[in-house]
């Protein structure tokens, strides 16, 4: 079956545009997650969904930075007034709902896309 | 969620078991270790993910040492394409985020 798919592969943005950023999860999976990935660190937590509820935006670094889920499935991550701090690879993920237990959370596993690469110039 | 501390960098010979070791002294007990790898180019992907018993899939096992405070991934034929970065991560069952440090880069090589 088809993964989780993230367009489009690369972006390349001139400083103060503004991009918008597309993620498709595994259909059905309910969690959706996005990281940001800067060159040679590890992915760090931008924000999550359940459904098309932004149960956790801790993550954001900015006010510039908005993501939405209305439908509960696709979501896209928009960032305003693009920087040169803000190029890293933007890595979605997605999870099945398995758990019947509370805290309800996102399951074990989470599968993520190949990313999108921001280059900002 | 508890740190984990992991090696920079290690390599291993194309055939041979590479062990990737993870330290996690502040886990609590309902806190799981859970292994990602990211090859390049790639997002992570899930390997293994263990509370206290050791675990084993047809990627690799995870051994846990008994008063949990570490942990070694063993991937037991390495091959080329395992040349990755390894995350170990210590997330509660069913918790929110995932929270990634900087990995152990593993070379394999011929």
């Amino acid at each position: 079956g088809a993964g989780v798919s993230q367009s489009p592969r690369y972006k390349v943005a001139k400083r103060g545009q503004d991009v918008a950023l597309r993620c498709d999860p595994i259909s059905g999976h309910v969690s959706l997650f996005w990281y940001q990935q800067a060159l040679g660190q590890g992915p760090e937590f931008l924000t999550y969904f359940q459904n098309e509820a932004q149960l956790d935006k801790s993550g954001l670094p900015s006010d510039r930075f908005f993501a939405e889920r209305p439908e509960g499935s696709v979501s896209t991550l928009k960032i305003q007034r693009t920087q040169q701090e803000d190029s890293a690879v933007y890595l979605c993920a997605s999870s099945p709902f398995i758990s019947r237990q509370k805290p309800r959370g996102p399951g074990e596993k989470l599968f993520f896309g190949s990313g999108t690469q921001l280059s900002v110039l | 969620d508890a740190k984990t501390t992991q090696p920079t960098s290690m390599d291993c010979a194309e055939g041979r078991a590479a062990n990737l070791p993870c330290n996690h002294s502040t886990i609590s007990g309902n806190e799981y270790v859970y292994w990602y790898r990211q090859i390049h180019s790639q997002g992570p992907q899930y390997i293994i993910h263990g509370l206290k018993n050791n675990e084993t899939n047809e990627m690799a096992s995870l051994i846990i040492t008994e008063d949990r405070k570490s942990s070694t991934l063993i991937l037991p034929h390495a091959t080329l394409r395992d040349t990755a970065v390894y995350y170990c991560i210590v997330r509660r069952e069913y918790g929110n985020k995932l929270v990634f440090g900087a990995g152990t880069i593993l070379r394999v090589k011929s």
